[in-house]
């Protein structure tokens, strides 16, 4: 148990489905993210949040939307989806976003949503 | 988007043997992390490291930061099938963007 937990685990959807994936964090952290994860490849930041506010977007198609309505909870709503989009996508969190002159801001993730898109 | 380097990229072994990986990078980082990632799961957090020159035990697992604070091993005595899984080293730049970067990973599996 990490402290953050996130639903569902898994999902299977077809590409013209509306779903969305939640993800809850009990650390009283600051920060979330959201993380995509493709077999043979190293994760890839999708998006992140800093005290409820969007601080990166890393050119995330726009068929992938995140909302955060506070620094616990983070959506990922997921529409019109590709096959290639079939993936683990992570949550995790931290104390803040950047921890320049920070030592030890440490990042905890979720299980994960095995998503795969028919 | 930089990248940590991980090496070896995939590594399998016999149960008790020994192995080191390795993450390495051009850049001073403020602290680094240790994870392992079984299949179908998040990655879990192993150790933090902080200090240059810092090593951390966790059992059979040892966690070694660079003086330098640029490159990180974890060293594993005689491993067993419980530690197979994906290993992937983090960290933040001192300098720069000050964002997480993640290491390449190594796929570790410990045959019985």
């Amino acid at each position: 148990e990490t402290g953050v937990t996130q639903t569902p685990r898994h999902l299977v959807m077809g590409m013209t489905n509306k779903k969305s994936l939640k993800c809850e964090q009990h650390l009283g952290h600051n920060a979330m993210y959201w993380y995509k994860q493709s077999a043979k490849k190293p994760l890839e930041l999708m998006f992140v949040y800093n005290f409820k506010e969007q601080t990166e977007n890393n050119s995330v198609p726009s068929r992938f939307s995140p909302e955060c309505p506070n620094s616990s909870h983070l959506f990922l709503h997921l529409h019109t989806l590709q096959p290639e989009d079939s993936a683990l996508y992570l949550c995790a969190s931290s104390q803040v976003a950047t921890s320049a002159g920070v030592s030890g801001n440490t990042i905890y993730f979720g299980e994960g949503s095995w998503l795969t898109v028919v | 988007t930089q990248l940590l380097e991980q090496s070896p990229q995939f590594l399998s072994i016999q149960e008790g043997e020994n192995l080191t990986v390795y993450c390495n990078s051009s850049s001073v980082f403020s602290s680094l992390q240790w994870y392992r990632q079984e299949p179908g799961e998040g990655p879990v957090l192993l150790v933090t490291v902080v200090t240059g020159g810092e090593v951390k035990k966790l059992k059979r697992l040892t966690f070694q930061f660079g003086d330098a604070r640029k490159d990180s091993s974890l060293h594993i005595t005689a491993a067993q099938p419980g530690d197979t899984g994906l290993y992937l080293c983090a960290g933040v730049e001192v300098a720069g963007t000050y964002k997480y970067i993640f290491g390449t990973g190594t796929r570790l599996k410990v045959l019985a």
